[in-house]
């Protein structure tokens, strides 16, 4: 079984650059995950997305973050201008619907490490 | 916010010996999760613990769910060199949506 497939693995960009994340996530599951890791700190949920609707994105800096997931199956991450501060590992995560699955696990992709300079 | 909190943030063990890792949550929980992750790496799933369970067993693995507590904890037996590694808990709050939040981690490391 594929897992999650993140791209590109990593990007160094200026600051007040803009700069897209990519995430295929596991054929069939419908919820999808946007995570944050800055150095030394658990993941941070940026949006979660059950097929292509969004569920939460409460933690979301929308002034210059977005995700999409159009067909409710790939989903793209978006800054828009980058602060030095967004410097981190985003990282896509998967798992079957819990409104249908008693086992929530997430399965996660490598990450993007994001440099701003 | 976070809602799980790890306890010690950091551990050295010599290999072959135990590696003990806490959990506390603040609200309650469908399930709490560990996973472990590498440095520079992904996370992997570990072990999925439900409410309703008290003790899990996977391998070398062993968590316990104490609810009342609001507080887990992961066993590690016999250590090894490659479960060096940040080990985090996740949970999944009722009323929450099934959003997975994550604590700040423990980072083992298992001396030769």
């Amino acid at each position: 079984e594929a897992g999650v497939a993140q791209s590109p693995r990593y990007k160094i960009i200026e600051k007040r650059q803009s700069v897209a994340f990519w995430c295929n996530p596991i054929s069939g599951h419908a919820t999808l995950y946007w995570y944050q890791q800055i150095l030394g700190q658990g993941p941070k949920l940026l949006i979660q997305f059950q097929n292509n609707g969004v569920v939460d994105d409460s933690q979301l800096p929308k002034d210059r973050f977005s995700a999409e997931r159009l067909k409710g199956v790939d989903s793209t991450l978006k800054i828009q201008p980058a602060k030095l501060e967004d410097s981190a590992v985003y990282l896509c995560a998967s798992s079957l619907d819990p409104r249908h699955s008693l086992n929530t696990e997430a399965f996660f992709g490598q990450g993007t490490r994001l440099t701003v300079v | 916010s976070q809602q799980g909190e790890e306890d010690p943030q950091a551990l050295s063990i010599q290999e072959g010996e135990n590696a003990t890792m806490n959990c506390s949550y603040k609200t309650s929980i469908n399930n709490l999760q560990w996973y472990r992750q590498n440095s520079g790496r992904g996370l992997v799933h570990l072990i999925l613990i439900r409410s309703n369970e008290r003790e899990k067993h996977s391998g070398r693995l062993r968590v316990t769910l104490d609810t009342s507590k609001k507080s887990s904890s992961l066993l590690i037996t016999a250590s090894r060199a490659a479960d060096t590694a940040s080990y985090f808990c996740a949970t999944d709050a009722v009323n929450r949506d099934d959003k997975i939040i994550f604590g700040k981690g423990t980072r083992l490391h298992i001396l030769p």
